[in-house]
């Protein structure tokens, strides 16, 4: 299967503060990913899809003033997180979708805490 | 938005045992795909079935693709300790449409 880096794996800012994840993929190149948010003992919840090339598609509920997605090229995702709250403190996931085959291949996470 | 039926929630299991679980949907899919993941870890893709009726295996790990293209089970055999995590299935109705996720199913292996 693909493989998909994230980074930074965790990370702890001050409320008011902007974080900025990035989302790799390793070794095959894909027009699609996507953005999730797992909160504990829960299912990934889908943010925001992403072409290459265009403006992010985000869910219901999503600010998209707040969670800024820029899909650079076709192996590169970032997630920029504005003026972060404690709120926003969560696990944020990346994936790629081949889309030969419709599956997607997911990042290692970013644990966010925001004080 | 919409998630998919999985069950069980939960299961405590005894080392060496045979664990069974699935997922239900109320629409087709043209893929279905078995995913585990680990905590504070990203799921990491175990299985993915493409054809109604298909039957893939990994290793300890069996998953089918229902017939009717509304369900899929996962089946591990002989579980170890290091099988423990969350599994979660996932379902795509093919084209430009997204993919929906179960609910997780928490495996926990008694030693």
């Amino acid at each position: 299967g693909a493989v998909v880096s994230q980074h930074p794996s965790r990370v702890i800012c001050k409320s008011g503060t902007s974080v900025k994840i990035e989302c790799r993929s390793l070794d095959f190149q894909a027009t699609t990913m996507f953005w999730y948010r797992q909160f504990p003992k829960q299912s990934l919840m889908l943010m925001a899809t992403s072409n290459e090339g265009s403006k992010a598609t985000y869910e219901q509920g999503v600010e998209k003033d707040k969670f800024l997605i820029n899909h650079a090229s076709l192996t590169l995702s970032t997630l920029t997180v504005t003026s972060a709250h404690p709120e926003d403190s969560s696990f944020y996931i990346c994936s790629f979708e081949d889309e030969g085959t419709d599956t997607q291949y997911f990042g290692p996470g970013t644990r966010l805490t925001v004080l | 938005g919409q998630q998919l039926n999985q069950s069980p929630q939960s299961m405590f299991i005894q080392e060496g045992e045979d664990v069974s679980m699935n997922c239900t949907s109320s629409s087709i899919f043209n893929t279905w795909l078995w995913y585990k993941q680990d905590p504070g870890e990203g799921p990491v893709l175990l299985i993915a079935l493409y054809k109604a009726g298909e039957l893939t295996s990994n290793g300890r790990l069996t998953a089918q693709f229902g017939i009717t293209r509304k369900d899929s089970f996962l089946n591990i055999s002989a579980s170890i300790p290091s099988d423990v995590g969350i599994y979660f299935c996932a379902g795509h109705p093919g084209g430009y449409q997204k993919v929906t996720f179960g609910t997780g199913t928490k495996l926990q292996v008694i030693p």
